[in-house]
């Protein structure tokens, strides 16, 4: 059976940088487009962005176009989200997720907390 | 518009049947797909396409669309259903990628 785990989250002032990684196990993730999800505190569920399976097409939230860009390492398996220019509202929880339209696997999430 | 919108909360007494919709122009296009989330735990995919569910999701879950409205229906709701429960969407307003509707709380009495 299929897995994810997120990791590269944490704490980052307004203005900086994170990298969180997506390392899928159980299933080749270069046959399948990846997603990146965000929860914020008591909030609903945001999408942020998708990568097509060959990496070639990109798609991202309106909230991050410009400061996230969503990229994948198929030989190991790995999907990524660089975060540049966080603000106080990128506060949440990231799921990396499996599919573009469809997330029907899921990773147990990261947190990343903007603050001074 | 590419929103999508849903009822804050419903609740069900238990073993009888609720109905969470979803609302949004791009239902009129394209399928929703559906997530439960329990409380500190990630979402689950339990109905995509038509009304298809994913291997290990209980039939009494299903899902119907009409026009610009989706449907998720539990049949025979059980405790572990209460849940947050999302709908999902392209979009097709060409504005967004893809949306997920604000959420419903189910509450199983």
């Amino acid at each position: 059976e299929g897995q994810l785990l997120e990791s590269g989250g944490g704490l980052a002032q307004p203005g900086g940088s994170l990298r969180l990684s997506c390392s899928a196990s159980g299933f080749s993730s270069g046959n399948f487009g990846m997603s990146w999800v965000r929860q914020a505190p008591g909030k609903g569920l945001e999408w942020v962005s998708a990568i097509s399976g060959s990496g070639v097409m990109t798609y991202y939230a309106d909230s991050v176009k410009g400061r996230f860009a969503i990229s994948r390492d198929n030989s190991g398996n790995t999907v990524y989200l660089q975060m540049n220019s966080l603000r106080a509202e990128d506060t949440a929880l990231y799921y990396c997720a499996k599919g573009i339209w469809e997330f029907d696997y899921w990773g147990q999430g990261i947190l990343v907390t903007v603050s001074s | 518009s590419s929103e999508l919108t849903q009822d804050p909360a419903v609740s069900v007494a238990l073993g009888q049947t609720v109905t969470i919709t979803c609302q949004g122009d791009s239902l009129r296009k394209y399928f929703p797909s559906w997530y439960q989330q329990k409380s500190g735990r990630a979402p689950t995919l339990v109905i995509f396409g038509k009304n298809n569910r994913p291997s290990g999701i209980p039939d009494r879950f299903s899902g119907s669309t009409s026009g610009n409205t989706a449907s998720l229906t539990i049949t025979g709701a059980q405790a572990e259903d209460e849940a947050d429960y999302y709908c999902n969407s392209r979009d097709s307003s060409g504005y967004r990628f893809s949306v997920f509707g604000p959420g419903t709380k189910v509450t199983v009495l």
